[in-house]
C-alpha cells in the first residue's frame, strides 16, 4: 500500500522565482492538504483540496495557489518567492470532505530553500 | 481562538521508562479531534494516535496512550517503555468540527537516553 509521496525532496530557488511542488495521496484517499513548516515551528495549514476544489484556506497570501487533478494528486505553486518562504512543505492526504474524525497521513515533505 | 499549547520544548527519558508529553487545547467547538504525530529528523510526520471529543475512553495504540481530560482541555501523550527510536519531535494537533485543517502545537523534542 503506497503512502503519500512528494516531489521533489529538496529544492533551491532564488527570490522572485516561482516553484511547483507535487503530491500523490495515499491509495484510497481523495483529499489533499498542504502545510508549511518553518524551522523550529509546528506546521501551518495552507489549504485543502477535495473534488478538485479548494475547500478551506489558511492565512497565506494569494502567491500560494494549488490544484487537484482527477486522480486526486495535487500541486502547490508559490509565485514571487520570498526568503521567508524557505520551509519544509508537507502534503497530507485523507478520505472524505473533512470530518474531525478523519486522520491525515503525511508525506516526507519538500524542503524549499530560497536564496 | 483555537489553539494548541505544548509547554515542554524538550524532554529527556531513560530507555524503558514511561514518559508523558503535555498538550492543552482551546476551542469552543463541541466536536473536535485530537491527534499526536511523531516527526523524526527526516521530516516526515508519522501519525500515532487519535482521540475524538465524544470518546468516553482514552485512546491506546500499542505503547502509546492518550490521557484525555475534557474538562481540563488536555490531551497528554503517554509513551510506555521508551525506546531509542522514540527520539524525535512530537506534535499535538487538533481538528475542528468544521473544515479539514489541523492546528498544531509548537512540538516537544523527546530524547531517549540509553
Amino acid at each position: 500500500d503506497a503512502g503519500v509521496t512528494q516531489s521533489p525532496t529538496h529544492l533551491i530557488k532564488t527570490r522572485g522565482q516561482q516553484v511547483t511542488l507535487r503530491c500523490s495521496p495515499k491509495s484510497g484517499h481523495d483529499t489533499v492538504s498542504w502545510y508549511q513548516q518553518a524551522l523550529g515551528q509546528g506546521p501551518q495549514f495552507i489549504f485543502q483540496y477535495y473534488e478538485e476544489e479548494e475547500r478551506q484556506r489558511g492565512n497565506f497570501p494569494d502567491r500560494f495557489s494549488g490544484h487537484q487533478f482527477p486522480n486526486y494528486s495535487s500541486e502547490l505553486n508559490v509565485n514571487a518567492l520570498l526568503l521567508g518562504d524557505s520551509a519544509l512543505y508537507l502534503c497530507a492526504s485523507s478520505k472524505g470532505a473533512g470530518q474531525f474524525t478523519d486522520t491525515q497521513y503525511f508525506g516526507p515533505g519538500t524542503r524549499l530553500t530560497v536564496l | 481562538a483555537q489553539k494548541i499549547t505544548q509547554t515542554q520544548p524538550g524532554m529527556f527519558v531513560q530507555e524503558k521508562e514511561a514518559v508523558t508529553l503535555d498538550c492543552t487545547y482551546d476551542t469552543s467547538d463541541p466536536s473536535y479531534g485530537l491527534f499526536w504525530y511523531k516527526q523524526p529528523s527526516s521530516g516526515e510526520m508519522i501519525f500515532l494516535i487519535y482521540q475524538g471529543s465524544y470518546d468516553q475512553q482514552n485512546a491506546t495504540e500499542g505503547r502509546y496512550s492518550l490521557n484525555f481530560q475534557k474538562a481540563r482541555k488536555s490531551a497528554n501523550l503517554v509513551i510506555s517503555a521508551s525506546q531509542l527510536g522514540d527520539s524525535a519531535m512530537y506534535f499535538c494537533a487538533m481538528r475542528p468540527n468544521q473544515g479539514g485543517k489541523l492546528i498544531f502545537g509548537q512540538g516537544t523534542e523527546l530524547s531517549v537516553k540509553p
